[in-house]
């Protein structure tokens, strides 16, 4: 069954700590990306990452920080800097073909609730 | 800064009335355009994509695009209450730039 996974579905943090959130993509996509969206909001990109070992900052990158050591997965680190974490988080991924039709893809998300 | 905007509703159309949802982007030089469907709590799902001027037709839904007026907008012919959702438009602006900036939403009720 292809497509994207992100768990956990939902998570609480306490203040000051870090969180690591987690998305695989089995649709064999080179481009992944990170969003935050907030009540009422449009989606916002924190990170995406076009191929292995590079990624680059998207419109509100501060206080997270993402690795992608393999094509297949994207981890989201929310850090304690980041000072309004409490968000829906939405990873995406697409080809990479420089096509008109390429299409992000979602995953299901995850709810962080900071207490 | 890259702008979409969206109404952002509530637009409540009778069932089996046709819906229609606009969008207005800033960046000229935008190249594509996209529509998804978010259901309450859920993730945004792809209904379609334009990047041609005029209509583009998938089933019921219907994508318009207008370059010259910086307008693209989905149709929804015999609204469905499964249809009921916040519809999101998304543009990228060229074809080598995976990025797409999203408005914040409509949200469409489709009364019974």
């Amino acid at each position: 069954d292809g497509g994207i996974t992100q768990s956990p579905k939902y998570l609480f943090r306490k203040e000051g700590q870090n969180v690591t959130l987690s998305c695989e993509q089995n649709l064999n996509h080179d481009a992944m990306y990170w969003y935050r969206q907030d009540p009422g909001q449009g989606l916002r990109l924190i990170y995406y990452s076009q191929i292995v070992n590079d990624f680059q900052k998207g419109d509100i990158a501060e206080g997270y920080s993402v690795s992608r050591e393999k094509k297949e997965s994207f981890p989201l680190t929310v850090t304690s800097a980041q000072k309004n974490p409490t968000a829906f988080y939405l990873c995406a991924s697409s080809i990479w073909a420089g096509g008109p039709g390429d299409t992000q893809y979602f995953g299901p998300g995850t709810r962080l609730t900071v207490l | 800064q890259k702008e979409v905007e969206q109404n952002s509703g509530p637009l409540s159309v009778p069932e089996g009335a046709i819906a229609s949802l606009n969008c207005t982007y800033s960046d000229r030089g935008s190249q594509s355009f996209f529509w998804y469907r978010q259901y309450s709590g859920k993730s945004p799902e792809l209904i379609m994509f334009i990047y041609s001027n005029g209509d583009k037709e998938d089933g019921r839904f219907t994508a318009q695009l207008n370059k010259a007026s910086q307008y693209v907008s989905l149709l929804i012919r015999d609204s469905q209450p499964s249809d009921s959702a916040t519809y999101l438009c998304a543009v990228r602006d060229n074809f080598g730039n995976e990025k797409l900036t999203f408005g914040t939403g409509t949200r469409l009720t489709i009364i019974p």
